[in-house]
C-alpha cells in the first residue's frame, strides 16, 4: 500500500492569510503528483500535475512545489478567500509495470477560511 | 468536462444484495477508476483500468470486482453488499496520455446498504 500523507488535516483561517500544506509521498518510482480541489457537494477538479524535481507551478494566488528527491509537495495559497474553502487533495502518481496509471491520494487538507 | 457519467446516481440496497455501479464515457480514453469516498479518508482506490479487459486492484479492493469489457463502460460490482460499503463512489479517467494528465472526475454515486 503506497502511503501518501498529508498535513495538516484541517485549518481554519482568516481572510487575507496565506497558508500552505503538505503532501509526502514514496520518493521512489515516481511519475507525478497531483493536486486537486475538492468543494462540497461537487466532484474533485485538478489544481496542478507536477512531474519534474523542483518544479514550480502557479494557478492565480495558488502555487505549489515538488521535491521528488524528499518525498514532498506544498501547496500555497496567498491571501485567502472565504471561496477557497474546500479539502484540497493529492494524488501520486508511481509505481512500475501496469501500476503505471495508478493514481493514489491522501486523505486531505480541509481548509476554511473565515471571512 | 471529459465526458464521463455515473449511473445510478443514488441507490439504497439491502445486505447481501449484489449492485453494480456504472461509468460510462464518450470519449476513447484509456485510464478509468474507481475510488471511495469516506470521511477522513479522502478518496481511497478500489480498482483501476488500463485498457479493455485490462484492470488491477487498488487499496480497497476486497468486496468488489470490475469488469471493462469495452472502453466506453467500467463496471463496478459489490459482490454482496454489507453496511461498511454504504459510502459515495466516484469514477475517474485520464483523459490523455503521459504522465502529466490530470483525472477527471463523474458526479459520484451515493450509496447506502441497509
Amino acid at each position: 500500500i503506497l502511503n501518501v500523507e498529508q498535513s495538516p488535516q484541517s485549518l481554519h483561517v482568516q481572510e487575507g492569510d496565506s497558508t500552505n500544506f503538505t503532501c509526502s509521498f514514496p520518493s521512489s518510482n515516481f511519475y507525478a503528483l497531483h493536486w486537486y480541489r475538492w468543494e462540497t457537494a461537487k466532484s474533485p477538479e485538478a489544481l496542478f500535475v507536477m512531474t519534474l524535481n523542483g518544479d514550480e507551478k502557479k494557478k492565480g494566488r495558488i502555487s505549489a512545489t515538488l521535491n521528488t528527491k524528499e518525498g514532498y509537495s506544498y501547496l500555497y495559497i496567498k491571501g485567502s478567500q472565504p471561496e477557497d474553502s474546500a479539502t484540497y487533495l493529492c494524488a501520486f502518481n508511481g509505481g512500475g509495470g501496469t501500476s503505471y496509471g495508478k493514481l493514489t491520494f491522501g486523505q486531505g487538507t480541509i481548509l476554511t477560511v473565515h471571512p | 468536462d471529459a465526458g464521463i457519467t455515473q449511473s445510478p446516481r443514488h441507490k439504497v440496497t439491502e445486505t447481501g444484495t449484489p449492485v453494480t455501479l456504472r461509468c460510462h464515457q464518450t470519449e476513447n480514453h484509456r485510464y478509468m477508476y474507481w475510488y471511495r469516498q469516506d470521511p477522513g479518508h479522502g478518496l481511497r482506490l478500489i480498482h483501476y483500468s488500463y485498457g479493455v479487459k485490462d484492470t488491477d486492484k487498488g487499496e480497497v479492493s476486497d468486496g468488489y470486482s470490475v469488469s471493462r469489457s469495452k472502453t466506453e463502460d467500467f463496471l463496478l460490482t459489490l459482490e454482496s453488499a454489507t453496511s461498511s460499503q454504504t459510502s459515495v463512489y466516484f469514477c475517474a479517467l485520464r483523459a490523455r496520455e503521459g504522465m502529466n494528465t490530470e483525472a477527471f472526475f463523474g458526479q459520484g454515486t451515493r450509496l447506502t446498504v441497509v
